[in-house]
């Protein structure tokens, strides 16, 4: 099985901050790296599929990179409404898994 | 737009069998979309159950596989769970999601199932 470690697990940054979330695969997955945003009591929502394509009507301040085995997420000016758990999530050799998730609060 | 809706018991006893069926609307079942359960225990992360495609073919979290079992009804446009031997630990907020490649692009709202005597 492939792992996913993200990481941090949580952060705080204050509004119009830069913030970085990284996410590392035990293996090589190419660029099969996905990115969601979950709310509380929500489901996860797609913002970035394929490591670094942005899904229609997600905002351009949303971004990520990565191939191989680390992926980074970037929100490039944090916003009130961007609270929220972010997971990666990769697919692979039939399965499917997620990482640990990271939890983006307000300072 | 797709849409998808879980139902079943919110309550299941402890070594019973947790049944979900989710309902796929606004599109065809026989799409080529992967078919998934996602499920969420209380305060933690995503955990990938397994999916089904409409063919009848089915891929397994290897750490759940002994005990799940997914199926389509391609005449309900529904597809189904069932995981045996139930413990708390399988208390979750349980997703239906469908994949397109490799990312999940639609979502249930997901419904709350309670392992419990």
């Amino acid at each position: 099985d492939i792992q996913m470690t993200q990481s941090p697990s949580s952060l705080s940054a204050s509004v119009g901050d830069r913030v970085t979330i990284t996410c590392q695969a035990s293996q090589d997955i190419s660029n099969y790296l996905n990115w969601y945003q979950q709310k509380p009591g929500k489901a996860p929502k797609l913002l970035i599929y394929d490591a670094s394509n942005l899904e229609t009507g997600v905002p351009s301040r949303f971004s990520g990179s990565g191939s191989g085995t680390d992926f980074t997420f970037t929100i490039s000016s944090l916003q009130p409404e961007d609270i929220a758990t972010y997971y990666c999530q990769q697919y692979d050799n039939l399965a499917l898994t997620f990482g640990g998730g990271t939890k983006v609060e307000i300072k | 737009q797709v849409q998808l809706q879980e139902s079943g018991p919110g309550l299941v006893k402890p070594s019973g069998t947790l049944s979900l069926t989710c309902a796929v609307s606004g599109g065809s079942i026989s799409s080529s979309n992967w078919w998934s359960w996602v499920r969420q225990p209380p305060g933690k992360g995503l955990e990938w159950i397994g999916e089904i495609y409409h063919s009848g073919s089915t891929n397994y979290n290897p750490s759940l596989k002994s005990r799940v079992t997914i199926s389509v009804d391609k005449s309900k446009n529904q597809f189904s769970l069932k995981l045996s031997s139930v413990t708390a630990a399988d208390t979750a907020v349980y997703y239906c999601a469908r994949r397109w490649l490799s990312e999940i692009r639609g979502w249930g709202q997901g419904t709350l199932v309670t392992v419990s005597s």
